[in-house]
């Protein structure tokens, strides 16, 4: 299986900050792209899938760049709330299913 | 919607005891359930992949026979850790997807401590 590369940081930033995060994935067939949050000692929790056209949800913009194979992630006025691990997952086609890739995360902490 | 529920949470027991974990889709038909495995500050590590009536597909590294795998309905799959060794001591997410290109949803996860 190909690879998902993420900056593990940490990003450590101000409440109210923009923040962004970059994975690149290197199976140009992959499918579909997520983000993922999560806190320590928890399960990961779907944040948004990712769209060819980006998408927004609230405070959260995601990316896609098929020619360079990399999504993103841009969070907008940071909470304090906004502290967690950050997983990037690409959906790899894999013997007629699709197999997720996780990339191992990008850490945020968002200090007052 | 996408609710999965995992059970137990948390496992404490000697070593050489079997442990069976169960993670369920509550609301929606897991064609494809995923098992995982964490240790502290380590990234997921996906341990098999299991489709409705088939057998799991294990990862490079995982013995088949010591994580016993079986997903029998589009709602449930069972993961059970044969003859647990403190090695084995970790803690253990199932996750559940419903069309190949969907995103996955997962369980609480459950805490294994062998001692």
């Amino acid at each position: 299986r190909k690879e998902v590369e993420q900056d593990p940081g940490p990003f450590n930033v101000p409440e109210g900050a923009t923040v962004a995060f970059n994975c690149t994935y290197s199976n140009s067939a992959s499918q579909s792209f997520f983000w993922y949050r999560q806190d320590c000692r928890k399960e990961p929790k779907l944040l948004m899938s990712v769209y060819s056209s980006g998408n927004e949800d609230g405070r959260f913009t995601a990316q896609l760049n098929r020619a360079s194979q990399y999504i993103s992630l841009l969070i907008r006025d940071s909470k304090l709330s906004d502290s967690a691990t950050y997983l990037c997952v690409v959906n790899e086609p894999s013997g007629g299913s699709y197999i997720p890739t996780f990339g191992r995360g990008t850490s945020l902490i968002v200090h007052p | 919607g996408a609710v999965v529920s995992q059970h137990p949470s948390w496992v404490i027991c000697k070593s050489g005891t079997s442990v069976k974990i169960e993670c369920r889709s509550l609301d929606f038909q897991a064609t494809t359930m995923f098992w995982y495995r964490q240790f502290p500050k380590q990234s997921l590590m996906l341990m098999a992949t299991s489709n409705e009536g088939s057998k799991a597909t294990y990862e490079q590294g995982v013995e088949k026979d010591k994580f016993l795998i079986n997903h029998a309905s589009l709602t449930l799959s069972t993961l059970t850790v044969t003859s647990a060794h403190p090695e084995d001591s970790s803690f253990y997410i199932c996750s559940a997807r419903d069309k190949g290109n969907q995103p996955q949803h997962f369980g609480d996860g459950t805490r294994l401590s062998i001692l």
